[in-house]
């Protein structure tokens, strides 16, 4: 089947600088997409969505940009904190076919103090 | 205090045996599912249901079985038929009408 992955599994950046988990995307179709970051031992927590029919979105100190052309996602996360160091799993899906949702496999931020 | 519940946190099997893990949601959703987390890996799609008395198959439903009598609850059996069960098991719930699924806390799942 279709399939998401990610081009970096693991990400170490200094605290205080922009953190940028990439992820690419295989279904075409797919219209809704979602960041989850996982904590050690603990369930995945949503951080922000994103419709196909936006470019863009931003939360707090959290930005999610989506390329339906060359289908890539990323999420930007402003002035990284020692909390933010976890996994972090893009998920796609297509809401013609309900609420399934197809995950990638990961990328593991570490925040250097 | 809404959410969504799994337990236990540890669990711990001899080979051969069948398993309960149990997952309940307060959230008033439609929607639940189960997923199995192997690490470094992302989560895979064991079953899911929309509705009560309904559930279909995910990407790896073999040697895993469910049922949905009450809409707040999904158990999820693993059965000896599962040829590597050890694992981490994921809960999440959503509405039909939304994509974001919450998450429970998981059971981590030892057979030994």
């Amino acid at each position: 089947g279709e399939s998401v992955g990610l081009h970096l599994p693991t990400l170490s950046v200094q605290e205080g600088d922009n953190s940028i988990i990439n992820c690419a995307y295989s279904n075409s179709a797919s219209d809704y997409f979602i960041w989850y970051k996982q904590e050690s031992g603990k369930g995945p927590q949503f951080i922000i969505d994103i419709r196909s029919n936006m470019d863009k979105r931003q939360g707090q100190r959290v930005t999610v940009l989506l390329n339906k052309t060359v289908k890539h996602l990323s999420l930007q996360i402003a002035a990284t904190q020692p909390g933010d160091s976890a996994v972090y799993f893009c998920a796609e899906g297509d809401m013609e076919y309900g609420n399934k949702l197809v995950f990638g496999a990961g990328t593991i931020l570490r925040v250097k103090s | 205090d809404g959410g969504i519940t799994q337990s236990p946190k540890y669990l711990f099997r001899k080979e051969g045996q069948n398993v309960t893990l149990s997952c309940e949601q307060n959230l008033n959703h439609d929607a639940m599912y189960w997923y199995r987390q192997d690490p470094g890996q992302g989560l895979r799609l064991i079953y899911y249901s929309q509705i009560v008395n309904d559930f279909q198959k995910g990407d790896i439903a073999e040697g895993y079985s469910v049922s949905r009598e009450k809409k707040e609850s999904f158990p999820l059996t693993v059965t000896s038929a599962q040829k590597n069960p050890t694992a981490f098991y994921l809960c999440a719930s959503s509405m039909i009408s939304n994509n974001e699924q919450f998450f429970g806390p998981g059971t981590r799942l030892t057979v030994l």
